[in-house]
Parts: C-alpha cells; structure tokens; sequence
C-alpha cells in the first residue's frame, strides 16, 4: 500500500538549513506527485512546494528563495531543503502525495532554536 | 495567489445537527477543491476531492458542493467523532488551504 514517511531533526538552529527526507513506499515517484506541507503547532496547513512526477518543481512564492526540493527516484526519496532558517519556521513538515492528494506522511515536527 | 476564506472558524453543533462549512476562492478555481480533515495531533485525512467526490471509506453524511468560487462540505448529521478542524484546499492554481473550520460539540 501507498506510504510516506518523513525523517529529519528535530532541532535546527537559527539561519541553519533544514533537510527532511520523504520515503515513499508502494508508488513510483514518476506517477504520483509529491509535495511538501508545513503547520506550525497550533496554527493552519500551508503549501510548501512540489516535485512532479516527471521532474519538475514548484514552489510557494513565499518560500522560493530558500526552499528546494529534490528527488532520487532509485530510492524512492524526496528531499526538501530551506535555508535562513527563522523561528517562525517551527512546524510539522508533511510529504503528501496521492492522484487525488489523498496519501499524507505522519509528518516531522522541527523546532528552531535559538 | 489564490486566497481561500473559510466560515466560520468555529462552529459548536449538537450531535445530529446537520451542519455546513464554508469557504470561498478569491477567484475561479472550478471545481479543484479538496475538503480534510484533522483530529489532534494526526495527518489531515481526505473527505472529498474534487468538490463532491466521496474518498473511499469516508460516511456517506459528508458531502461537498458547489464551483467557480463558493463551495461547502455539509454534515448531514453530527456525530462525536467528527469533532475536528476542517480544511479546504485549491488545487487549480498555487495550491492554497483555507485557514479551517473548528468543529466542536455542543
């Protein structure tokens, strides 16, 4: 069956770079899209960005200048990465992924510390 | 960017009610939305994707409606397990999510 998980720190310090990894299991990454969806605790869902399915990317342009996403289709992983990190990028990070945007990871909660 | 208005932000039913979310598009998303839904501390969960398209295994007491820029998920009959935050997502352009509904019981 369709899964993803994502794994990454828990902690990141101020101005860093965060990488979170989504591996999906029981799809190719050439058929279904995969994007990234953040919520900082308490607060509501925001779209991050996306890799398509045939390669290319889209991001939020709230994010653009600092986010990338990446993938290695051999292992069946996505990568996000920002930088600058600031505290208000404290968040649950979610891959999602699904023909209807059905299949969600169990998300990774990142606290940036100062 | 598309901005999704949802209301109202929190809404307290008795159990049975039938009850109705709302969100609006800033603009013309067609019928590109998806309705979630999230308990505490767990992923959002898809009730209905393409405005009124069922997920499978959801009840059939969720429904979705509407196109253009208005749309609703209505609750046919409130149940204690549908206690919940709700969300609308477009995916038509720059996917975009409501800001949600909190559903409480009364």
């Amino acid at each position: 069956q369709v899964q993803l998980k994502e794994t990454g720190p828990d902690l990141v310090q101020l101005t860093q770079t965060l990488s979170i990894t989504c591996t999906v299991s029981g799809f190719s990454l050439t058929t279904y899209n995969v994007h990234w969806v953040r919520q900082p605790p308490g607060k509501g869902l925001e779209w991050m960005g996306a890799m398509w399915n045939g390669g290319g990317t889209d991001y939020n342009s709230a994010f653009k200048s600092r986010l990338s996403i990446s993938r290695d289709t051999s292992k069946s992983q996505v990568f996000l990465k920002m930088n600058s990190l600031q505290t208000d990028d404290t968040a649950k990070y979610f891959c999602v992924s699904g023909f209807y945007f059905d299949y969600w990871g169990q998300g990774v909660m990142v606290t940036v510390s100062s | 960017d598309i901005q999704m208005t949802q209301s109202p932000s929190l809404l307290s039913a008795s159990v049975g009610d039938r009850v109705t979310l709302s969100c609006k598009a800033s603009q013309n998303i067609y019928k590109y939305l998806n309705w979630y839904q999230q308990k505490l501390g767990e992923a959002p969960k898809l009730l209905i994707y393409y405005t009124n398209s069922l997920q499978t295994g959801i009840p059939s007491r969720f429904s979705g409606s509407g196109s253009g820029t208005d749309f609703t998920l209505t609750i046919s009959s409130l149940q204690p397990e549908d206690v919940a935050t709700y969300y609308c997502y477009q995916y038509n352009s720059g996917p975009t999510f409501g800001s949600g509904t909190k559903l409480e019981i009364k």
